[in-house]
């Protein structure tokens, strides 16, 4: 299994760019979610799925879209990048919502310019 | 403020050495989560306390629930360069018909051989 990927590693953007940051597991978990996790801040989930077809907003979604066609993809769409999303941005799964056990993905970091 | 309250921030040690990190939550604590993050990579799971009193190992890591104290420590025996790392703690805090995953900001610990 290869658990939690996400590409790409680095990323710079322009101000204005778009672009999508790829997630995807192989372990059949219905839970999935984005963090951005920035100095003093600490972990904030953007967004998260309980499974296929359904999404929902967390802590800080504005600027960020995502869909979950599939149980493994959760992609996560920057519409138009300002330089307060750079960031290094986290996906994890876990079996279901509120599992104690999380597995994430290791990371993209975005800067915007 | 944060609702979890990590202690100390940051943490040099010379390896061989002893260390605790303290996680003080603003509430009550139902359930408290410690993962281990390296640097530039993602968070790993180390370990979850359930109970008042609980207490967990993991080769040389222990961590303690004190519900009264609503508080955790993490305790590293002959601490080693291998970790080195970021430790997070988290727990599940109730939010209407939800429960959302709330985070510490983190404790740096540098091993040094």
């Amino acid at each position: 299994n290869a658990g939690v990927t996400q590409t790409p590693k680095f990323q710079v953007l322009k101000t204005g760019q778009s672009m999508t940051l790829q997630c995807a597991q192989d372990m059949n978990h219905e839970y999935m979610s984005w963090y951005r996790q920035d100095p003093g801040m600490g972990l904030r989930l953007i967004h998260y799925s309980v499974g296929a077809g359904i999404t929902d907003q967390g802590e800080v979604p504005n600027g960020y879209n995502v869909s979950r066609s599939t149980t493994e993809d959760f992609p996560l769409r920057l519409l138009s990048a300002a330089p307060s999303q750079t960031s290094v941005y986290f996906c994890a799964s876990s079996y279901v919502r509120g599992s104690y056990e999380q597995y994430f993905g290791p990371g993209t970091r975005l800067t915007v310019t | 403020s944060q609702e979890l309250e990590q202690s100390p921030q940051s943490l040099i040690v010379q390896e061989g050495k002893n260390l605790t990190i303290n996680c003080t939550s603003s509430k009550t604590l139902y359930g408290l989560y410690w993962y281990k993050q390296k640097y530039g990579e993602g968070l790993i799971f180390l370990m979850m306390l359930q109970k008042g009193g609980e207490e967990k190992s993991h080769e040389k890591i222990t961590a303690k629930l004190d519900e009264k104290k609503q508080q955790s420590s993490l305790h590293i025996t002959a601490s080693q360069p291998s970790h080195a790392g970021i430790y997070l703690c988290g727990a599940y805090r109730n939010a209407g018909n939800n429960r959302k995953l709330i985070w510490g900001l983190g404790t740096s610990l540098a091993v040094n051989p």
